[in-house]
């Protein structure tokens, strides 16, 4: 079965530091992705970075990376720069192959806060 | 272009009662997902719609829920019998067959008292 493990229910940081978040996974599946959603008080859940199982090189998006280390089953998610803005509940998601439809298995999240 | 919307934004209602939430995806794509997410929790799968039968529903809760997205684009998610553990948020979410990328909606914030 696969699953999604997010072990910081929360995090302070002062704005303009970088912040790493957390993020393991358990999969039997050779082709999968995994993602990272923000999804802010208002409860939009919006996309930020993708990173496919077969990709040789982490995915960037602006100030998010993704650090993917393949061997120890992580994805974690890198902001630099972080800004007031950034305050939100993050998630680490799994989308699996074709036989399960391609459905996303959420962890539980990361509430981020920004100190400014 | 427009995104996914989903109305009511908000619904409370009471024990028992039957209620209907409506998703609209971006246009064009094919593929639908609804999600459950209770509070502080991460969303959980509910059902997927690949054009207009459902593909997979092994995520629905129980036979009181059910879905139907009858012209391959609209989605409607019927609770019949609503309970109070059914409160949360529903999201609803489209993709295209090109994208990895799942396109939410802002959800339905379902209370049941």
């Amino acid at each position: 079965a696969q699953k999604i493990t997010q072990t910081q229910p929360g995090m302070f940081v002062q704005e303009k530091e970088a912040v790493t978040l957390d993020c393991t996974y358990d999969t039997s599946d050779q082709s999968y992705g995994l993602f990272w959603y923000k999804q802010p008080s208002s409860g939009e859940m919006i996309f930020l970075i993708y990173q496919g199982s077969y990709d040789e090189q982490n995915a960037t998006e602006g100030r998010y990376s993704l650090n993917f280390q393949k061997a120890r089953k992580s994805a974690n998610l890198v902001i630099s720069a972080s800004q007031l803005g950034d305050s939100a509940m993050y998630f680490c998601a799994m989308r699996g192959t074709l036989d399960s439809n391609y459905q996303l298995i959420w962890g539980a999240g990361t509430k981020l806060i920004i100190k400014p | 272009g427009a995104g996914v919307s989903q109305t009511p934004s908000n619904k409370v209602t009471e024990k028992g009662k039957y209620v209907e939430l409506r998703c609209d995806p971006i246009s064009g794509h094919t593929a639908l997902y609804w999600y459950r997410q209770s509070l502080g929790q991460g969303p959980e799968f509910l059902i997927y719609f690949q054009g207009t039968g459902a593909a997979d529903d092994s995520g629905l809760p129980n036979d009181r829920f059910f879905a139907v997205r009858p012209e391959g684009s609209v989605s409607t998610l019927k609770i019949q019998r609503t309970e109070r553990g059914d409160s949360a948020v529903y999201l609803c979410a489209s993709t295209s067959d090109f994208s990895h990328e799942q396109f939410f909606g802002p959800g339905t914030r379902l209370t049941v008292l």
